[in-house]
């Protein structure tokens, strides 16, 4: 159980065109999915927080612009990387809060990750 | 900085032997956890240690909690060559759930 599904978990696409991800819970309803970037050997930087049927919450320094999320549904969020540029590419991880047991766990499952590289 | 600090940064030991790793915080958190993430993967959650616990196991995992101190440290005992991977301390600091990630401790265990 637990399961968070990432997609694509590789792209490459040319500098000024747009990427979607898209991050589901298979088996489980979130109502907070989490939003992380990871350069190499680095750690995971927190990039926004994605409500249900909500604004997203953007952490400093992060241009909301730029990576749009949006939580349309209880198992599916998506980062849009508008614009991408070279400097964009990283590796993109989703997490996701069950709705129902995360609140007493408190633990968080993670996507398979995305990497996009941007030409 | 609300990041968790971690050491060492890079940690290389024999099957058999005990691997420890530390992370340290600045400020009041509402649980502490551990991830493990294989090179290019996602990551999997370990342990988690509440701020009123001192110290948890799990299998061949041992948490300890030192909340005057502010620093918590994963044990993994009989260490294993498919241990290999990149250990992270997550902090919670009761803001909505979001977690924030120590810098990693990255883990080499040779058969």
């Amino acid at each position: 159980g637990a399961v968070v599904s990432q997609h694509p978990s590789w792209v490459i696409c040319k500098s000024g065109t747009s990427v979607k991800i898209e991050c589901r819970s298979l088996d489980f309803q979130a109502t907070t999915m989490f939003w992380y970037r990871q350069f190499p050997k680095q750690s995971l930087m927190l990039m926004a927080t994605s409500n249900e049927g909500s604004k997203a919450t953007y952490e400093q320094g992060v241009e909301k612009d730029k990576f749009l999320i949006n939580h349309a549904s209880l198992t599916l969020s998506t980062l849009t990387v508008t614009s991408a540029h070279p400097e964009d590419s990283s590796f993109y991880i989703c997490s996701a809060r069950d709705r129902d047991r995360g609140f007493h766990t408190g633990e968080l499952f993670f996507g398979e990750g995305s990497r996009l590289t941007v030409l | 900085s609300q990041q968790g600090e971690e050491d060492p940064q890079a940690l290389s030991i024999q099957e058999g032997e005990n691997a420890t790793m530390n992370c340290s915080y600045k400020t009041s958190i509402n649980n502490l956890q551990w991830y493990r993430q294989n090179s290019g993967r996602g990551l999997v959650h370990l342990i988690l240690i509440r701020s009123n616990e001192r110290e948890k196991h799990s299998g061949r995992l041992r948490v300890t909690l030192d909340t005057s101190k502010k620093s918590s440290s994963l044990l993994i005992t009989a260490s294993r060559a498919a241990d290999t991977a990149s250990y992270f301390c997550a902090l919670d600091y009761n803001q909505g759930g979001k977690l924030i990630f120590g810098q990693g401790t990255e883990l080499s265990v040779k058969p």
